[in-house]
């Protein structure tokens, strides 16, 4: 079992729909990061957090402690936002490492 | 624009070819990372250099070897590589532990690495 896992690993939308990708984790994190990463490409940043929720125009990122799980939600969904989304948590044992969970790919259709 | 510069974004090359991959970041970050990352997978991590030195190899064969001449250059020299180690190489860095508050990293665009 992985030690970050996300779901769902698929996702489709039309646009304008919200949309919550959830990642759960089994060890102790410092922090957890969203990552953006769209095909072909890099990775972009979305969020670093370690408590509460944080927010970014249209992109909300929440982090329960005692129940070990963070969600990533998108308000009104837009074609760009196609991508796979990734959380990545920084383990207590080893801090100069990311654990990614699995990604969740998401399409939106217009 | 990414502030993680990588070079070149493309490469294909020979099993007996040797060849360098080159990261660049101008944040002041004294941590630079590579990742390995095959199609529909996660990152992998390979190496981690913290104020220029090594400190993380996570076992990575001996025809992949990092080199950090200064805090802002991250070298991956490639040699006698296999078809399996066709993958996207993305660099990363951060402020390392220890320098206040855990902080982000920052990915590259990566190289996408060809092995025929």
């Amino acid at each position: 079992k992985n030690e970050v896992e996300q779901s769902p690993q698929n996702l489709t939308a039309q646009e304008g729909e919200f949309i919550t990708i959830n990642c759960s984790y089994s060890v102790g994190i410092s922090a957890l990061h969203w990552l953006q990463q769209h095909p072909g490409g890099g990775i972009v940043s979305l969020f670093m957090l370690s408590s509460g929720k944080k927010k970014h125009g249209r992109l909300i990122a929440t982090i329960n402690i005692q129940e070990k799980h963070s969600s990533l939600h998108i308000t009104a969904s837009h074609p760009r936002d196609s991508a796979v989304y990734i959380c990545a948590g920084r383990p207590y044992y080893n801090t100069d490492k990311l654990i990614f969970g699995t990604g969740t790919r998401l399409q939106v259709f217009p | 624009d990414t502030e993680v510069t990588q070079t070149p974004k493309h490469l294909v090359m020979g099993m007996t070819n040797k060849k360098s991959l080159k990261c660049e970041q101008h944040m002041g970050h004294r941590a630079m990372y590579w990742y390995k990352q095959k199609a529909k997978k996660p990152p992998e991590l390979m190496f981690v250099y913290s104020y220029e030195k090594l400190s993380i190899n996570e076992s990575v064969p001996s025809r992949f070897s990092p080199e950090c001449p200064n805090s802002s250059l991250l070298n991956l020299h490639l040699h006698a590589l296999q078809p399996e180690d066709s993958a996207l190489y993305l660099c990363a860095s951060s402020q390392p532990l220890g320098e206040g508050a855990v902080q982000p990293q920052h990915f590259g665009d990566g190289t996408r690495l060809s092995i025929l």
